[in-house]
């Protein structure tokens, strides 16, 4: 069964301290792994698209990895703004455009 | 370009009763998703178009819910009757091809 995981469930940084978000995945075949930010009473806003394991793309404070298993969201510096709850989804080979949804990460930075 | 548009922003109804949600896309983009979420479920597609035929159906919870896009720039969800575990944010996105989705404001419903 395809399954998309996200860790920590939620994270709490003062500003200016860099960490990172984690998404595994176990899908049948990798089309493409999506990150999104969502601020509350909002809809989820499109940051990356990763395709390819060791592809990597920036933007901002933001860095978004992937590997075979696994992506990462990497977070430097961060500023109050930054707080969000980060999700990843993942497109299958089969799934016609339907993304699979992890839980996503809560993000509080704090200043 | 506005992005994706719906309407209510909110809506509360009464168990029983027909609820309509609606939505734009975003002009040119040829995939209409319907998603809804809750704290304990997150994020689930219920259905989506694909120039406007459905692809696929398989996340709608029961026939109470129907969707319709009778031309590429308006969808409708309908839920007949409503119940109070429908209570959840209604969102839909669109895309071009199958690529990154953009998402609307969503439509948060309450039914008592």
């Amino acid at each position: 069964e395809d399954q998309v995981t996200q860790s920590p469930e939620a994270l709490r940084l003062q500003e200016g301290e860099s960490s990172s978000l984690n998404c595994s995945y176990t899908v049948s075949g990798l089309r493409g792994l999506f990150w999104y930010r969502q601020d509350p009473g909002k809809g989820p806003e499109f940051l990356f698209t990763l395709y390819s394991a060791g592809e990597e793309k920036e933007k901002e404070r933001l860095k978004a990895t992937l590997t075979k298993k696994e992506s990462f969201l990497h977070i430097t510096a961060p500023k109050p703004e930054d707080s969000a709850t980060y999700l990843c989804a993942v497109l299958i080979t089969d799934s016609w455009g339907k993304l699979q949804f992890g839980a996503g990460t809560q993000v509080v930075v704090t200043p | 370009d506005a992005g994706v548009i719906q309407s209510p922003r909110h809506e509360v109804t009464e168990m029983g009763q027909e609820v309509t949600l609606r939505c734009k896309p975003i002009s040119g983009h040829d995939y209409l998703f319907w998603y809804r979420q809750t704290m304990m479920r997150g994020l689930e597609l219920l259905i989506y178009f694909n120039n406007n035929v459905p692809i696929d159906d398989s996340g709608m919870p029961e026939d109470r819910f129907s969707a319709k896009m009778p031309n590429a720039s308006f969808s409708t969800l309908k839920i007949q009757p409503s119940e109070p575990r429908d209570s959840a944010v209604y969102f839909c996105a669109s895309s071009l091809r199958r690529y990154e989705q953009y998402f609307g404001p969503g439509t948060r419903l309450t039914v008592t």
